[in-house]
């Protein structure tokens, strides 16, 4: 079986500052890891994914993240927020279907 | 990527009643599935369509409440039968593709509103 948790419902970060959504995982087997983002009214769209090739990752709108199996660990970051960040993010982990992550509302305060 | 349409939107039902919400992918894909959002919530899986047979349920969720169809690789519906204010919530469909690697990608979602 496996489970994803997202420490922290809620972030906010001022426009400019280091954004860190943090994400850890439980799986029986290789895990591929996800990370997806939902904006207000609409469905949820693929930000980056992990399936065991590179451990840092990066997805589109200059999110990365890095998996660390040590640590059980997928943790989303971006240098530099934009106001267009703010948004619901979930983690998700994949070994057949797909288990989601409570979320993390990211506000960015101007 | 994956087109995904899904109808309606949104609706707002009377209790009691049934919906059927529609799922149209615009290539053929190797696995749908629907997912629920509750208000302020994650999402939860109900059930993987397969096409050609009945689909498989998640625990919690079963078939006379949320029956699905699956009649081609493109197409899907889910029913919310009988519905109650507790269903109301945001349903989704999502799919795998041939050229996927795990991911899933996910329609707009339909919003239900049960009175």
């Amino acid at each position: 079986a496996q489970s994803v948790t997202q420490l922290g419902s809620h972030v906010s970060v001022s426009e400019g500052a280091l954004v860190l959504l943090r994400c850890n995982y439980s799986s029986s087997v290789p895990p591929y890891l996800f990370w997806y983002v939902q904006y207000p009214n609409q469905g949820l769209q693929l930000l980056l994914k992990y399936t065991s090739a590179a451990t840092l990752v990066k997805g589109i709108n200059g999110f990365e993240a890095e998996f660390k199996k040590s640590e059980t660990s997928f943790h989303l970051t971006k240098p530099s927020a934009h106001m267009s960040d703010a948004a619901e993010y979930f983690c998700a982990v994949s070994a057949g279907d797909m288990r989601f992550g409570a979320g993390t509302r990211l506000t960015v305060k101007p | 990527s994956a087109v995904i349409s899904q109808k309606p939107s949104r609706d707002i039902c009377q209790r009691g009643t049934s919906l059927t919400i529609q799922c149209q992918v615009d290539s053929q894909v190797t696995m749908m599935f629907w997912y629920r959002q509750q208000p302020g919530q994650s999402l939860t899986l109900i059930a993987t369509a397969n096409q050609g047979s009945e689909a498989t349920y998640e625990s919690g969720f079963v078939i006379d409440k949320f029956p699905i169809s699956r009649p081609n690789l493109t197409f899907s519906t889910l029913t919310v039968s009988n519905m109650s204010p507790e269903d109301s919530s945001i349903y989704l469909c999502s799919v795998r593709t041939t050229a996927s690697t795990g991911e899933l990608f996910f329609g707009e979602g339909s919003r239900l509103t049960v009175l």
